[in-house]
């Protein structure tokens, strides 16, 4: 079946302005997760939202950062006020409660780069 | 706080033969899962083995074995007669408990495994 899909691939952008990033998980996982790798702090956790449960977003870097998940499905991660150190590839993942290793399926990211 | 660390940054190991990956963890929680991850080039990260810390045997999938030590805290990940296709950037990961911490990943700073022909 289809994979994480995230969008878009690529995006390069202007310090200061705002993107957004979207995740279309695996259906049928109600689970989501965005992280965030770069090259000078590896790979750390964002946010996660389950169901319809309030999310957990003790990974944020920063109130720039914010994100949502409509029907239990699509998730958007925006940056406000972009900063260089903004630059990373952010990665989205899902994955079933109910499987047995709950183990996470990811999407091949979105590489941000801000000038 | 949960923290992974692997040791080595990057490894050689030569076409057909066995490799090791070390990874380590620290934890104050008594349920937890162990994950090792594969990152190609490409970017994508892909799921290759799981070591609950109930298990008593060690996981295996394939080529890919997960040598499990509790006491020491150790989670190493043996590939055996590696190919070409292995080299990548490979993770160990730990998952924070799924019922009232929501699962998310720790991830170590990786290995960069070469493979040669």
């Amino acid at each position: 079946g289809a994979g994480v899909s995230q969008s878009p691939s690529n995006k390069v952008t202007e310090k200061g302005k705002d993107v957004e990033l979207r995740c279309d998980p695996i259906s049928g996982h109600t689970a989501l997760y965005w992280y965030r790798q770069s090259l000078g702090q590896g790979l750390e956790f964002l946010i996660y939202f389950q169901g319809n449960s309030a999310p957990d977003k003790s990974g944020l870097p920063s109130d720039r950062f914010s994100a949502e998940r409509t029907g239990g499905s699509v998730s958007t991660l925006t940056i406000q006020r972009t900063q260089q150190e903004d630059s990373a590839v952010y990665l989205c993942a899902s994955s079933r409660r109910d499987a047995e290793y709950h183990e996470q399926y990811f999407g091949p990211g979105t590489r941000l780069t801000v000038t | 706080a949960q923290k992974i660390t692997q040791t080595q940054p990057g490894m050689f190991v030569q076409e057909k033969e066995a490799v090791t990956l070390d990874c380590t963890y620290d934890t104050s929680d008594q349920s937890y899962g162990l994950f090792w991850y594969k990152q190609p080039s490409s970017g994508e990260m892909i799921f290759l083995i799981y070591q609950g810390s109930y298990d008593e045997q060690n996981a295996t999938e394939g080529r890919y074995s997960l040598n499990f030590q509790k006491a020491r805290k150790s989670a190493n990940l043996v590939i055996s007669a590696s190919q070409l296709g292995d080299s990548a950037m490979y993770f160990c990961a730990m998952r924070e408990p799924i019922y009232n911490q929501g699962g998310k990943l720790i991830f170590g700073q990786g290995t960069e495994l070469s493979v040669k022909p």
